[in-house]
């Protein structure tokens, strides 16, 4: 595609439960990442796959938050029990290869009431 | 662990002014930055990158600087407009950390 998109635009849950959040990266790069942005700050790296797998997972808060990306192209960041914490914006970026120029959608605002 | 930082929060200028805004980062072995744009509601906008081999680079209205003696970077903005009015962030590519960022106001 033509840029990186990002479903959906918005999402409102309820606490406990369980979220998917989508991701298609420009056609062709190799490395896809998953930032969280609170209001007022800066975006804040959880995971960064090159191809299928994950190479960096460090930034991922806790064990309710997993992403995959089964063909190496679309991914899918899903979180689970749901907290009122988690609301942000959750973006997406792609890059040709790992330390290139990384690409924004943009984003998903997840709203946990 | 070793982040980026920005020095001021908030910066407004008047139209037609050159704009800087400041960014400190703490790795040394950082080597390539990229300063971003982001408007309200949209994901961050590539403004321009600089890698560590270089100290400066120019690009449309837009300059970035890089001293690696105290680990500095800065980007300017000549002849500031209103729409230029968003938050910069700048980011260390390889530890994929953004700094918090500087609000530019820019005044008709």
């Amino acid at each position: 595609g033509a840029g990186v998109s990002q479903t959906p635009s918005n999402k409102v849950t309820e606490k406990g439960k369980y979220v998917e959040l989508r991701c298609d990266p420009i056609s062709g790069h190799t490395a896809l990442y998953w930032y969280r942005q609170s209001l007022g700050q800066g975006p804040e790296f959880l995971i960064y796959f090159q191809g299928t797998g994950a190479a960096d997972d460090s930034g991922l808060p806790n064990d309710r938050f997993f992403a995959v990306r089964p063909e190496g192209s679309v991914s899918t960041l899903k979180i689970q029990r749901t907290e009122r914490g988690d609301s942000a914006v959750y973006l997406c970026a792609s890059s040709l290869r790992q330390g290139d120029e990384q690409f924004f959608g943009p984003g998903t605002r997840l709203t946990v009431l | 662990g070793e982040s980026v930082g920005l020095h001021l929060p908030t910066l407004s200028v008047q139209e037609g002014d050159n704009s800087i805004i400041n960014c400190a980062y703490s790795n040394s072995a950082s080597d390539y930055f990229i300063w971003y744009k982001q408007e309200s509601g949209k994901g961050p906008q590539f403004i321009i990158d600089i890698r560590s081999n270089m100290d400066k680079r120019q690009g449309q209205r837009v300059t970035v600087l890089l001293n690696k003696t105290v680990k500095h970077l800065s980007l300017q903005i000549a002849a500031t407009q209103p729409g230029d009015s968003a938050v910069y962030f700048c980011a260390e590519i390889n530890d994929m950390r953004f700094g918090a960022g500087t609000r530019l106001t820019v005044k008709p």
